[in-house]
């Protein structure tokens, strides 16, 4: 089974600390993806990696960075954490080649105080 | 630009009736794939079903069906013999075929109560 992990599931920091989320992948996916999910908004794509070292942007990336350093493990950055980034963020990944399902980690559900 | 849209907030169903859950979407690429997946109170997103834009059959796995509708962009859910462990969020998601990087863009989501 595919298995995707969060480093948090639960995560409360003040504004303007920096804020670390990891994700790690055991089905050797090249992709992998973060969104943050708002009620009424969905999910929105935040960045999303397709090869180590490799990202793009998303939807909304103001406010983030990421690191993909190794294959299994792509981290979210928020610089300098503020209210607005109070959400329910997800990590998912999936293979390469024709269109593939995503597979999504537990979320980690910050909050900044 | 592409869309996915959920127009149904939320939705009630007695337990072992069947339900259908809309989703329209836009786009103007040929080839596409339609995702459903299901979002718990525990937050982790499960995959329920796909449907191809080239597939003539609509898509079933198990109790969950897809209700294509290529001309009118719609792309349905239906749950049949509804349980209550249905009672979840449900995301219709859109993605395209030939780029490497399979991104998806999804709905905001249908709040689905099974009823006893």
């Amino acid at each position: 089974d595919v298995k995707v992990t969060q480093s948090s599931r639960y995560l409360v920091k003040r504004t303007g600390e920096k804020v670390f989320l990891e994700c790690v992948q055991d089905m050797d996916h090249e992709n992998m993806f973060w969104y943050r999910q708002d009620p009424g908004l969905g999910l929105r794509l935040i960045y999303f990696s397709y090869d180590v070292k490799m990202k793009e942007k998303g939807d909304i990336p103001e406010g983030y960075s990421v690191s993909r350093e190794k294959k299994e493990r792509f981290s979210l950055i928020l610089e300098s954490a503020s209210t607005n980034q109070t959400s329910m963020y997800l990590c998912a990944s999936s293979a390469h080649g024709d269109l593939a399902e995503q597979y999504f980690g537990p979320g980690t559900r910050l909050t900044v105080t | 630009a592409q869309k996915i849209t959920q127009t149904q907030p939320g939705m009630f169903v007695q337990e072992k009736e069947a339900v259908t859950l809309d989703c329209t979407y836009d786009t103007s690429d040929q080839s596409y794939g339609l995702f459903w997946y299901k979002q718990p109170s525990s937050g982790e997103m499960i995959f329920l079903i796909y449907q191809g834009s080239y597939d003539e059959q609509n898509a079933t796995e198990g109790r969950y069906s897809l209700n294509f509708q290529k001309a009118r962009k719609s792309a349905n859910l239906v749950i049949s013999a509804s349980q209550l462990g249905d009672s979840a969020m449900y995301f219709c998601a859109m993605g395209n075929y030939g780029g490497a990087t399979n991104k998806l863009i999804f709905g905001t989501g249908t709040l689905l109560a099974v009823q006893p």
